[in-house]
């Protein structure tokens, strides 16, 4: 039972666009959502986070969007470039312990 | 300057082999990690260690074992190799509160043969 999912395990966007990458989780006491990033053969790297007290944080090209009634997030990337290319995860954890439940991981091709 | 470091990078072994995987952190965390992601590419934790003690032990079995010699170090000792332990195993650190980011090691890719 996968508490936080990313439906979409792919997505191919062209250099200058929108990239919109989804996810929904289950448990209502998360409290603190994270995206990270994943290249080939690294690690993941922190890429933006949200508290659930908010429904919008940006960074640069990238902002995270929090929808509490829905149990839904979305990470929003403006304008994708090449370099974005890379494997995308959500995370939640709750509010003890800070252990982060990730989602299965979005794959996200920029198209030049 | 690496600030999580794990050795080695790739481990290739037989089953019923014992083995070890390093992890240390420069950042002066107090909490560490082991996640395993799975050949789906799920990513799940299996233990936290804050200050050199226990606090989250998820459902593994327990011929996997953290070890913390200090702050900096939380190494994961494997006895008993079997074939469904064919992943790769990511250390992570970070300060212990809920909204402090985890910072991951470049994982450990352990082939049981």
């Amino acid at each position: 039972d996968q508490q936080v999912k990313q439906n979409s395990p792919s997505l191919s966007v062209q250099e200058g666009r929108i990239s919109i990458l989804n996810c929904d989780y289950t448990n209502s006491m998360f409290d603190y959502f994270l995206w990270y990033k994943k290249y080939p053969a690294e690690g993941p790297t922190f890429l933006i986070s949200i508290s659930s007290i908010k429904d919008k944080n940006e960074d640069g090209r990238f902002t995270v969007f929090l929808n509490k009634s829905a149990k839904h997030l979305s990470l929003h990337i403006v304008p994708s470039q090449p370099g974005d290319s890379a494997v995308y995860f959500c995370a939640a954890s709750l509010n003890a312990g800070n252990m982060l439940t990730f989602g299965g991981g979005t794959r996200l091709m920029v198209k030049p | 300057d690496t600030a999580v470091s794990q050795t080695p990078k790739y481990l290739v072994t037989q089953m019923g082999n014992d083995k070890s995987i390093k992890c240390e952190q420069n950042l002066g965390h107090d909490t560490m990690y082991w996640y395993k992601q799975d050949s789906k590419k799920f990513l799940k934790i299996m233990f936290s260690y804050n200050n050199k003690e226990l606090i989250i032990n998820e459902t593994v079995p327990n011929r996997f074992s953290p070890k913390s010699p200090d702050k900096a170090h939380l190494n994961l000792h494997i006895n008993s190799l079997e074939l469904g332990d064919s992943a790769v195993y990511f250390c992570a650190s970070s300060q212990m509160t809920s909204t402090d980011t985890q910072y991951f090691g470049p994982g450990t890719r352990l082939t049981v043969l």
